[in-house]
């Protein structure tokens, strides 16, 4: 069954750290892999996606990695600010299949002042 | 440009009433999407339309209807809502084009509480 985990599930950091959130992903046949972010109340916002072949994307001080092998990803977030505050979704898309894109179920980030 | 807009925001309905979920999107995309996000789950797709005139069953299509009514709006439709269809609805759309990995864009939600 094609599925997408992620961890933590929730991840409180002070302000101007760093942290990565892990996404591991059961989908095949794989197609690429993207990062959401979702403020409370809005809909999800593209961060990075990456494909097969590409295995680091970075997007200002979003950067993400994937390891087609071990089908993982992380998104690592470099000195944290308030504003990143909110919901990191890893989302797996199929090159088959009717249901293409697989969402996970989101790293809820809060940055603290 | 908007991009993807949703009307209403909110909206609470009683077990039984009908209404209609309105999207559009001014971007000149051909694909378009409804998704549904509950606690603890990741977004699901409802129905989704490849290009104007088509359309087809998502993952949780039961007790919805969809219309894509021209290349910029798809609307949902629930005829008899139920207290399980209580949700955030998300419309989305993406351009399709020769196998190139584009963007899919979403709109704000709509926020639906049935009593």
């Amino acid at each position: 069954k094609n599925q997408v985990e992620q961890s933590p599930q929730s991840l409180i950091i002070l302000e101007g750290k760093n942290c990565t959130l892990q996404c591991n992903y059961t989908v095949s046949p794989f197609s690429n892999l993207r990062w959401y972010k979702q403020d409370t109340g809005r809909g999800p916002v593209s961060l990075t996606i990456m494909t097969f072949s590409e295995n680091t994307k970075s997007n200002g001080r979003y950067t993400a990695t994937l390891d087609a092998d071990t089908k993982q990803s992380s998104l690592h977030i470099t000195a944290s600010q308030l504003s990143d505050s909110a919901s990191y979704i890893c989302v797996v898309s199929s090159s088959s299949g009717t249901y293409k894109y697989i969402f996970g179920t989101g790293t809820r980030l809060k940055v603290l002042a | 440009n908007a991009g993807v807009t949703q009307t209403p925001k909110f909206q609470v309905l009683k077990t039984g009433q009908s209404m209609t979920l309105q999207c559009a999107q001014d971007m000149n995309h051909n694909s378009m999407y409804w998704y549904r996000q509950d606690p603890g789950m990741g977004l699901r797709l409802i129905y989704y339309s490849a290009s104007e005139g088509t359309t087809d069953k998502g993952e949780v299509p039961n007790g919805y209807n969809v219309s894509r009514l021209n290349k910029r709006e798809f609307s949902l439709r629930l005829e008899s809502a139920a207290p399980s269809q209580t949700s955030v609805y998300f419309c989305a759309s993406k351009l399709t084009q020769g196998g190139q990995n584009y963007e899919q864009y979403f709109g704000p939600g709509t926020r639906l509480t049935v009593t």
